[in-house]
């Protein structure tokens, strides 16, 4: 059974590093085609797509937020981490990661919500 | 990258069907058979319902359809059950490794 799951701070400060940590299970990240991709829901809003890792270290980043974000895993730990820097409270949101089966996102965790605020 | 376009609702009693389209561009729903459909209901993980435009995961319900021409992708649900009551997001590769979701579109069952 594959199951993924999000963590990291409800809240954070306006300017600060949000760090978020995806632990997943039931797959493994080693393995070709394996990806893992962030996904985001502000309150009220739609779906936007972050950041994608796969199994060989490929790194991909939505367009309006690459400087922003890093993304990154740790196989050992079975664990996906995303990284964005100067948090706005615009990036108020459910924090979703998802593995992706080719080009959709066949599982989801429950997500994480995020606060920004001083 | 510019977010798909879906109608922010549409409606239909138990029994009947109805079809969401996803409106992209020839940069992304028109240059790939690669959109795919999520059905989220509000504090619940996204679930996958569609992939590669026509694709059902194994366990999605067979009333639930895809189809796409041109730029525009659809979803189809027949025989609507309270239960498909959700909004629910049509998403596309659109190129250099990216994809792009829609909108999304909130399904109520009258």
């Amino acid at each position: 059974q594959v199951t993924l799951k999000e963590s990291g701070p409800a809240l954070v400060k306006p300017t600060q590093t949000l760090t978020l940590t995806c632990t997943f299970s039931g797959f493994s990240l080693t393995s070709s085609g394996m990806r893992v991709s962030w996904v985001r829901q502000p309150p009220g809003k739609a779906l936007e797509w972050l950041a994608r890792i796969d199994w060989d270290g490929d790194r991909f980043y939505s367009t309006s937020l690459k400087t922003r974000l890093t993304i990154s895993k740790d196989t050992s730990k079975n664990q996906v981490v995303l990284i964005m820097t100067n948090m706005d409270p615009v990036d108020t949101a459910t924090y979703y990661c998802a593995r992706m089966g080719g080009w959709s996102m066949d599982v989801w965790g429950k997500g994480t919500t995020v606060t920004v605020s001083s | 990258q510019s977010a798909l376009t879906q109608p922010a609702s549409v409606s239909g009693s138990p029994g009947q069907s109805i079809t969401i389209s996803c409106t992209g561009t020839s940069s992304d729903v028109g240059n790939y058979n690669l959109v795919s459909w999520y059905q989220h209901h509000p504090g619940k993980a996204p679930k996958l319902m569609i992939s590669e435009v026509t694709e059902r995961p194994s366990g999605v319900s067979n009333r639930f359809s895809g189809s796409k021409s041109g730029n525009t992708a659809s979803l189809t649900i027949s025989g609507l059950q309270a239960e498909d009551e959700a909004d629910y997001y049509c998403c596309s590769y659109a190129g250099l490794s990216t994809v792009v979701f829609g909108g999304g579109t909130k399904l109520t069952v009258l």
